[in-house]
């Protein structure tokens, strides 16, 4: 069962414009929404973060996007740039019991998206 | 830091043969994941320990896949007799762990595995 559902399964876009990449997740134990990037032959790397008490996060051109009652949650890639191109995941993180002690760090992945961002 | 080290970085090996592929946390993490990636199942945890301990080890698909955390340094993922539907790229990742509110997970550079 796919806990973390991502669309699209790849993504073209022209330098400069807005790559915006959606998630849906089920389980309403997860209280920690990461964002992935990764480049051909590296492991992933944690790009941006969000908790569900908040709706927005933004650092540099990157945004996340959260909607808690609806279980859903994009980034949104500003201004995008060739160097962009990459492999972007979503992710969430059960929490521990009882809720507001911390997570349990695991990560549970979407299916990824491919982004190529045309010169 | 020298981040999260894996190896070998590539490994090619026979169907039936034992593999083993091995992880060097980041110093001061005391939680481990294994993760498994590949083009139809993404990246999916296998197994993950926390203060060396196996705390979920759902994720494993079988009993030729084994994993063990003999100390805060050092961690090995065995699969004992290898199939060609093993082949993926396999990574190991730390953070400074469960119970804190956000954890950072710091991934290897990964192993390439291919079961031929």
């Amino acid at each position: 069962q796919q806990q973390v559902k991502q669309s699209p399964q790849s993504l073209i876009v022209q330098k400069g414009g807005i790559s915006i990449i959606n998630c849906a997740y089920e389980n309403t134990a997860f209280d920690y929404f990461p964002w992935y990037q990764q480049f051909p032959g590296k492991g992933p790397a944690l790009l941006i973060a969000i908790r569900p008490d908040v709706s927005e996060k933004k650092e540099g051109r990157f945004t996340i996007s959260f909607n808690k009652s609806a279980k859903q949650f994009s980034l949104h890639i500003m201004d995008s740039q060739p160097g962009d191109s990459a492999t972007y995941f979503c992710a969430a993180t059960p929490s521990l019991v009882p809720h507001g002690s911390g997570n349990t760090g695991k990560l549970i992945f979407g299916q990824g998206t491919t982004l190529q961002v045309k010169p | 830091d020298a981040g999260v080290i894996q190896s070998p970085r590539h490994e090619v090996t026979e169907m039936g043969q034992e593999v083993t592929l091995r992880c060097k946390p980041i110093s001061g993490h005391n939680s481990l994941f294994w993760y498994r990636q590949t083009m139809m199942r993404g990246l999916e945890l296998l197994i993950y320990f926390n203060n060396n301990v196996p705390i979920d080890d759902s994720g494993m698909p079988e009993d030729r896949f084994s994993a063990k955390m003999p100390n805060a340094s050092f961690s090995t993922l065995k699969i004992q007799p290898s199939e060609p539907r093993d082949s993926a790229v396999y990574f190991c990742a730390s953070s400074s762990g469960q119970g804190r509110m956000n954890t950072e997970a710091f991934f290897g550079q990964g192993t390439r595995l291919t079961v031929v």
